[in-house]
């Protein structure tokens, strides 16, 4: 079974400070790993993806992520927040082996960037 | 702008109403999915479509029809439904459905059941 950890529901930072969304997973295979990012009364974005090449992920909007396996970890950091960075943060994982077809959420972490 | 289109944006219905939901992508991939999202919760899986055909079913109540006509369109036909199926229905799709091929989410459907 696969499953995905976001520690923190809530994470507040002041604007131009790090951000570090966190998200550990559980998987009996080598994993897949998704970040998506969901904005008010909008659809997933995804923000990147970790599917066994580079470990050091880079995405869009400035975001990069960094796969783990000794931690299971895959963290998503942002050097300097913008306020239009305020959403809801989605870490999903798929195993790359069995019932593949299913994309298992973690239960999201809303971040609110203060001016 | 996001390359899954949903219609409507937004959807209220009575329980006795027979309403659908739309969904259409242009990218050419081939597996296509349905998702509930009840607010401040993760998206759930509902139905997955692989080449036109229904290959998941996660155990959705038989008011919800999924309908696949094409390999662009994917609907989601709707009958006495109850004010708890109230939610944000997103549609997604994929090139396969393997496990690296992301999905590419449309902005779903806020439905209300009253």
């Amino acid at each position: 079974a696969q499953s995905v950890t976001q520690l923190g529901s809530h994470v507040s930072v002041s604007e131009g400070a790090l951000v570090l969304l966190r998200c550990n997973y559980s998987s009996s295979v080598p994993p897949y790993l998704f970040w998506y990012v969901q904005y008010p009364n909008q659809g997933l974005q995804l923000l990147l993806k970790y599917t066994s090449a580079a470990t050091l992920v880079k995405g869009i909007n400035g975001f990069e992520a960094e796969f783990k396996k000794s931690e299971t970890s895959f963290h998503l950091t942002k050097p300097s927040a913008h306020m239009s960075d305020a959403a809801e943060y989605f870490c999903a994982v798929r195993n790359s082996g069995g019932s593949n077809y299913k994309l298992t959420f973690g239960k999201g972490t809303l971040l609110t960037v203060n001016p | 702008d996001t390359e899954v289109t949903q219609t409507p944006k937004h959807l209220v219905m009575g329980m006795t109403n027979k309403k659908s939901l739309k969904c259409e992508q242009h990218m050419g991939h081939r597996a296509m999915y349905w998702y509930k999202q009840k607010a401040k919760k993760p998206p759930e899986l509902m139905f997955v479509y692989s080449y036109e055909k229904l290959s998941i079913n996660e155990s959705v109540p038989s008011r919800f029809s999924p309908e696949c006509p094409n390999s662009s369109l994917l609907n989601l036909h709707l009958h006495a439904l109850q004010p708890e199926d109230s939610a944000l229905y997103l549609c997604a799709s994929s090139q396969g459905v393997v496990a690296k091929s992301p999905l590419h989410f449309g902005n779903g459907t806020r439905l209300t059941v009253t």
